[in-house]
């Protein structure tokens, strides 16, 4: 089955710096990739996705790369605010199949 | 629009005993999933359900299952409750369209099981 790693699982910045976290996938045949953001006490908040016919997304501070041929995808947030604090997670999809495969998530923590 | 409800948020069980928690997906949505949370294994998939047949399921021994009524909205249920199955059961939804966005998956803010 598929397989998703996840790095870093931990990661501090100082406000208005960027942040990445990135994630590599086992199964070529996974075609769509969402990213959540987990808040203390919530269910996981779907923050951008993105799918294997796209090489990047872009919304607002947030951006998603994907590149197939390493099979791994990235968050890249930039400018970041103390509210942006939280767990973020990766997730790949096998096309066909409506189950996602999680990353173990990445605790960022944005420092005023 | 109302996002995924699930219900009920907090509950505390007894072990051997069996839990039942219900979700109703957002509006429109036919696809229902349900994922198990915890600190050691993470998010992990347990099934989905569409038109109120099961699709997809994960590898959970059979005490877990689930249903969907005709209104798309879901129910799972755990048997014979253990110590390791206190976790964040979260339900999920997805419109389920041919290609274009049906396949974005939103998630409820989860029931929390503690069993002891």
């Amino acid at each position: 089955g598929e397989n998703v790693e996840q790095h870093p699982s931990t990661l501090s910045v100082q406000e208005g710096d960027s942040a990445v976290i990135k994630c590599t996938y086992s199964d070529s045949a996974s075609n769509y990739f969402p990213w959540y953001k987990q808040e203390l006490g919530k269910g996981p908040q779907l923050i951008i996705d993105i799918r294997s016919n796209v090489g990047e997304k872009k919304d607002q501070r947030i951006a998603v790369t994907l590149n197939k041929t390493a099979k791994h995808f990235s968050l890249h947030i930039t400018e970041t605010q103390p509210e942006d604090s939280a767990v973020y997670f990766c997730a790949a999809t096998l096309r066909g199949r409506r189950a996602l495969t999680f990353g173990s998530g990445t605790r960022l923590q944005v420092q005023p | 629009k109302a996002g995924v409800t699930q219900t009920p948020r907090y509950l505390i069980k007894t072990r051997g005993q069996q839990v039942t928690l219900s979700c109703s997906p957002i509006s429109g949505h036919r696809s229902v999933s349900w994922y198990q949370q915890t600190p050691g294994q993470g998010l992990q998939f347990l099934f989905e359900y569409f038109s109120e047949t099961q699709r997809n399921k994960g590898n959970f021994p059979g005490r877990f299952s689930g249903r969907q009524f005709s209104n798309s909205r879901s129910e799972m249920n755990v048997s014979t409750l253990e110590l390791g199955d206190s976790a964040l059961y979260l339900c999920a939804s997805s419109l389920d369209l041919q290609g274009g966005s049906g396949n974005t998956i939103y998630f409820g803010e989860g029931s929390w099981l503690t069993v002891v």
